[in-house]
């Protein structure tokens, strides 16, 4: 069965520092995979997406990026964290030719301080 | 571009009371509609999808769900709630043939009193 994983579960960061969050699924081939970011009373927002490797699609412009270096891997990064950056993170896949449903892994909270 | 709005913020019921959540889309296309949960400390998982054929859905947990695409809607039921629903639910729209994302809503608490 697929599984999908991201750490660190929680992470607290200064202001200007940098940031790495990974995502890894396993059991599936070629998934598409998507960041997402979750706010308190605003649902889900969608920061990127990939359909392949080194292939990213931003969504909404910021302080963040995103990169697929393999197959099953996809790393949320920020060379400066901002103080808005915090939030609730979560990855997810679904499957490439039918992409319809997307399953989440368990999300990586963030607080810059 | 699609959006999703979900009326209800936060909605409080005592055991074995009735549900309904309301959500409603916006795109003129073919959609493909999912109710997600979010239990306390637990993953987002998916709770009920409609892609095509009967309107009414049936998902995990005794709950349902009913799209009227006249209505634009794809609210959730369920006819006796337990202290165990307690979640926040997402009602989210993927654009067929798409493999760009899922549109979600702003969510719903639901606090179920036992």
């Amino acid at each position: 069965s697929q599984t999908i994983h991201q750490w660190p579960a929680t992470l607290v960061q200064p202001v200007g520092s940098p940031l790495s969050l990974e995502c890894t699924v396993e059991g599936t081939s070629n998934p598409n995979l998507y960041w997402y970011r979750q706010a308190a009373g605003r649902g889900l927002q969608l920061l990127f997406y990939s359909v392949g490797i080194g292939q990213i699609s931003s969504e909404v412009p910021q302080n963040l990026s995103a990169s697929r270096p393999q197959d099953r891997q996809f790393i949320l990064s920020s060379k400066k964290l901002l103080l808005s950056d915090s939030g609730f993170y979560l990855c997810a896949w679904s499957v490439r030719h039918q992409p319809y449903e997307q399953y989440f892994g368990p999300g990586t909270r963030l607080t810059v301080t | 571009a699609q959006s999703v709005s979900q009326h209800n913020h936060h909605v409080i019921l005592s055991e074995a009371a009735s549900l309904e959540l309301g959500c409603n889309y916006s795109y003129g296309g073919t959609v493909n509609l999912f109710w997600y949960v979010q239990y306390p400390g637990q993953h987002l998982q998916l709770l009920l999808k409609y892609f095509s054929g009967d309107p009414l859905v049936k998902g995990i947990k005794g709950f349902e769900a009913e799209f009227i695409k006249s209505k634009f809607s794809f609210n959730l039921r369920k006819p006796s709630v337990q202290w165990s629903d307690t979640a926040e639910y997402f009602c989210a729209v993927n654009v067929r043939g798409s493999a760009r994302q899922l549109t979600f809503g702003s969510g719903t608490q639901l606090t179920v009193l036992p």
